[in-house]
């Protein structure tokens, strides 16, 4: 099965700050891996798929890049309603994990 | 407009049975790939299932052979049977339409999910 970690697991940013989080697959998932932007009691909502490509309707401020075992989501400018708790998740291969989430609250 | 509504979720004793649906609105079920994941109170998204438009399913290790995943395409909805339910298969269930992309998929639409409490 693939492992998917996240780093950090949690970080205190202020509104404006630039903000990178960071996944790592234990092994070659290629592209194939997705974030999601998730807030308390609320369905996840997806930011970026194939490790880059801006779902519709996303703020430009979001961006996904990586490829092989490593991927980065950047958040440009945080803004208010960007409080939230980020996954990845790889769909290269059955288990489709998960990585555990990195929480990003207020400075 | 696409919608997903989860239902069927509750207390049950541990050891018994439980079918969630999720009923579709906007788009074509077998048309496309669906999934459930699911969240334990306090903890991370796990990925449970997925089943393709062709009919092929994957399961997470911890649900295989308790669980399945099927759909009612005249009803255009997706359904978890859940069997022989443990206390750690407490969680809140989402469904999720899946779109594919290259040789892989991304779910782009979450219904509002639904709690299922295993306990006695």
């Amino acid at each position: 099965d693939i492992q998917m970690t996240q780093s950090p697991s949690s970080l205190s940013a202020s509104v404006g700050d630039r903000v990178t989080i960071t996944c790592r697959a234990s092994q070659i998932i290629i592209n194939y891996l997705n974030w999601f932007q998730q807030k308390p009691g609320k369905a996840p909502k997806l930011l970026i798929y194939g490790a880059s490509s801006l779902q519709s309707g996303v703020p430009s401020r979001f961006s996904g890049s990586g490829s092989g075992t490593d991927f980065t989501l950047t958040i440009t400018s945080l803004q208010p309603e960007d409080f939230a708790t980020y996954y990845c998740q790889q769909t290269y291969s059955s288990p489709f994990t998960f990585g555990p989430g990195t929480k990003v609250d207020i400075k | 407009e696409v919608q997903l509504v989860e239902t069927g979720g509750g207390l049950i004793q541990p050891g018994g049975s439980l079918r969630l649906s999720c009923a579709a609105s906007g788009f074509t079920v077998s048309s496309n790939y669906m999934s459930w994941v699911r969240q334990a109170p306090g903890k991370g998204l796990e990925w449970v299932s997925v089943l393709y438009s062709d009919g092929i399913t994957y399961y997470a290790d911890s649900v295989k052979g308790r669980f399945t995943i099927s759909r009612d395409n005249s009803k255009n909805t997706l359904y978890l049977q859940m069997n022989s339910l443990r206390a750690e298969d407490t969680a809140v269930y989402y469904c999720a339409r899946d779109r594919r992309f290259s040789s892989s998929w991304y779910s782009d639409y979450w219904g509002q999910g639904t709690l299922v409490t295993v306990s006695s």
